[in-house]
């Protein structure tokens, strides 16, 4: 079945560390996204993808980065970790931007 | 200001018995969808309902229905015959279709729903 999948689920990491959560899509949908989650806020989109080479800024984009590279993956990058970046981090994808966002599992990311 | 407004943190139903989420959005924009997402405590993200701008008829999937209100701009969640498995997060979200946000979901903040027997 396709699907789409995050890894890692769990990772602990030290301030200042470079930081690449990834995701794997396998329903060739052109759309990805990374959100974020945190207490009181609900989910808020960090970067966005509507194709191949194709990245864009999202509400909450300081300190991450994204580049596509194929259709199927969506890497995101915590250039140099903080503890403020603590938080549950996911991708969704879509068909085209009028079509349902599907998520993946989540990560749950820790910044000591 | 706030594009998507979920007002109750938490709500409790008794098992069987109906329970409706409040959504309210805020858009200019005359092509949007709006979305609803169940996050058990698992905390995985479960799409279960779609309804766009243009439908003339409320969508309904299963044992959920959204009552879309367009001229109050409401969007609100209606589970019928609750199940003690529908205990979750509920979180309303929004796409608008134009510019720089095509496609982008807004989300509320969510409702904490707990079914007791």
């Amino acid at each position: 079945d396709a699907e789409i999948t995050q890894s890692p689920r769990h990772k602990i990491t030290e301030t200042g560390r470079q930081v690449t959560l990834a995701c794997h899509q396998t329903w060739n949908h052109n759309n990805m996204f990374w959100y974020r989650q945190d207490l009181g806020h609900g989910l808020r989109l960090i970067h966005y993808s509507y194709g191949v080479h194709d990245t864009n800024k999202g509400e909450v984009s300081d300190g991450y980065s994204v580049s596509r590279s194929n259709t199927e993956d969506l890497p995101l990058t915590l250039e140099s970790a903080a503890s403020s970046q603590t938080s549950v981090y996911f991708c969704a994808s879509s068909v085209t931007y009028e079509e349902t966002q599907y998520f993946g599992p989540g990560t749950r990311l820790l910044v000591l | 200001a706030q594009k998507i407004t979920q007002t109750q943190p938490g709500m409790f139903v008794q098992e069987k018995e109906a329970v409706t989420l409040d959504c309210t959005y805020d858009t200019s924009d005359p092509s949007y969808g709006l979305f609803w997402y169940k996050q058990p405590s698992s905390g995985e993200m479960i799409f279960l309902i779609y309804q766009g701008s243009y439908d003339q008829q409320n969508a309904t999937e299963g044992r959920y229905s959204l009552n879309f209100q367009k001229a109050r701009k409401s969007a609100n969640l209606v589970i019928s015959a609750s199940q003690l498995g529908d205990s979750a997060m509920y979180f309303c979200a929004m796409r608008e279709g134009r510019g720089s946000t095509l496609g982008r979901l807004y989300f509320g903040r969510g409702t904490q729903l707990t079914v007791w027997p």
